[in-house]
């Protein structure tokens, strides 16, 4: 059974503040990951993905990625009260196309 | 782009309806599309792959026979909840990718379905 681990939170930060997200997973074949942010009652929607160990920024986002480790995380610079959401590792299964979902991590951005 | 639109965004029915769900992507070919489902308060459960022109495959304890999928043309992927009740409520989401490997799935703006 392939696993997706998360802190299920709620993870606190102030406005302005960086916000670390972290994630384990089992697969050791897995290539891709991914991070979705979902809103409560909405439909999840990509931040960023990374394929590469190391570090990938877009924006206030950088994704980190450590093969050996079998860990993926997530920062958000200068966070905002609208960062406020639940975040889900994705990664997907070697030898599918299909995505294993870690129970997400509930982020809450005080103004 | 990659944009994956999804209706009905909300179903309300009795038991014993059969409802359909559809899937679409708007500006990109989709080889694959994906149904889940989401209880409250968990994350999101894989319940079938769908391949055009192909059957799709489910996944362990998801009945074949009562979610229908379909998958008719590369834009369009169908999911019908076949006599649903109440314990079918739930948030159905649909993702589409394209063919080119390790491309991210996006993802529908979901259905809830509320079966009374």
């Amino acid at each position: 059974q392939k696993e997706v681990e998360q802190n299920s939170g709620p993870l606190s930060v102030p406005e302005g503040a960086i916000a670390s997200l972290n994630c384990t997973y089992s697969d050791r074949g897995s290539q891709s990951f991914f991070w979705y942010r979902q809103y409560s009652g909405k439909s999840p929607e990509l931040i960023m993905f990374i394929y590469s160990n190391g570090d990938k920024e877009d924006g206030r986002f950088t994704a980190q990625l450590n093969k050996a480790s079998q860990y993926v995380s997530l920062l958000i610079r200068d966070s905002q009260p609208s960062d406020s959401a639940t975040y889900l590792c994705a990664v997907e299964n070697s030898g599918y196309s299909t995505l294993t979902f870690g129970k997400g991590t509930m982020l809450l951005v005080s103004p | 782009g990659a944009v994956v639109s999804q209706h009905p965004s909300r179903v309300i029915c009795k038991s014993g309806t059969s409802v359909k769900i559809e899937c679409r992507s708007l500006d990109f070919q989709a080889t694959t599309m994906f149904w889940y489902r989401q209880f409250p308060k968990q994350s999101l459960m894989l319940m079938a792959t769908s391949n055009e022109g192909s059957k799709a495959t489910y996944e362990q304890g998801v009945e074949k026979d009562k979610f229908l999928i379909n998958h008719a043309s590369l834009t369009l992927s169908t999911l019908t909840v076949t006599s649903a009740h109440p314990e079918d409520s739930s948030f159905y989401i649909c993702s589409a990718r394209t063919v080119y490997s390790n491309q991210p799935q996006h993802f529908g703006d979901g259905t809830r379905l509320s079966i009374l």
